[in-house]
């Protein structure tokens, strides 16, 4: 089983700042099946980028994923007030498909 | 536009069983997976399993195989997700979601809570 470790576990900052969260994995995530999804209370995940880097339908083009093998990274380039919420990263290139502890990010 | 819509909120008893169902519409329901994850109260999204809506194949995570059920009725583009022997720290919110070889689970449903309580 792979394992997600994302850091930090809270990020606190302001509207208009740049934020970088990391995943790292225990193993070679196959083929960059690496997603980051984001979560606001009481709400299903929201789909932000699949394959490590490719957004998905109809997410700002502030959000962008990059990294493969191990190491990957969710960057929002300028944090808009709607960007608050909680962002997971999941492997689904191996069973069983993992999720990350998840990162708060949070208004600082 | 793609949609899943789930059941509604269910309250059990520890030791019964719940089922909840989850209705795609707006694609071809046989043409993609079907996940299953949850999520307890305050905590991270749990990966159950998942169900090939063309052939019934499932393929569940080691900690739920023996007592989750998952199943399908493509006539009416119907998921069903049985678990088992419940217990309180099954309490917890269950989201069905498509999933895409390549782009992982990329539609969600609104999410099921069922509560485990004596």
């Amino acid at each position: 089983e792979i394992v997600l470790t994302q850091s930090p576990g809270t990020l606190s900052l302001s509207p208009g700042e740049r934020a970088t969260l990391s995943c790292r994995a225990s193993q070679s995530v196959y083929s960059s099946y690496l997603a980051w999804y984001q979560q606001k209370p009481g709400q299903a995940p929201r789909p932000l980028i699949y394959g490590a880097s490719s957004r998905a339908t109809g997410i700002p083009d502030r959000f962008s994923g990059s990294g493969s093998g191990t190491d990957f990274t969710l960057t929002i380039s300028r944090l808009e007030p709607e960007d608050f919420a909680v962002y997971y990263c999941q492997q689904y290139g191996s069973s069983p498909i993992t999720f990350g502890q998840g990162t708060r990010l949070e208004i600082k | 536009q793609v949609q899943l819509v789930q059941s509604g909120a269910e309250v059990k008893k520890p030791g019964a069983s719940v089922k909840v169902s989850c209705k795609a519409s707006g694609y071809t329901f046989t043409g993609y997976y079907l996940h299953w994850v949850r999520q307890a109260p305050g905590q991270g999204l749990e990966w159950m399993g998942w169900i090939i809506p063309n052939s019934g194949v499932t393929n569940y995570a080691q900690k739920f195989q023996g007592w989750v059920t998952m199943t399908r009725d493509a006539s009416i583009s119907t998921a069903h997700m049985e678990l088992s022997r419940l217990k309180s720290d099954d309490t917890a919110v269950y989201y069905c979601a498509r999933g895409e070889v390549q782009l992982g689970l990329d539609n969600w449903g609104q999410g099921t809570l069922v509560t485990v309580s004596s």
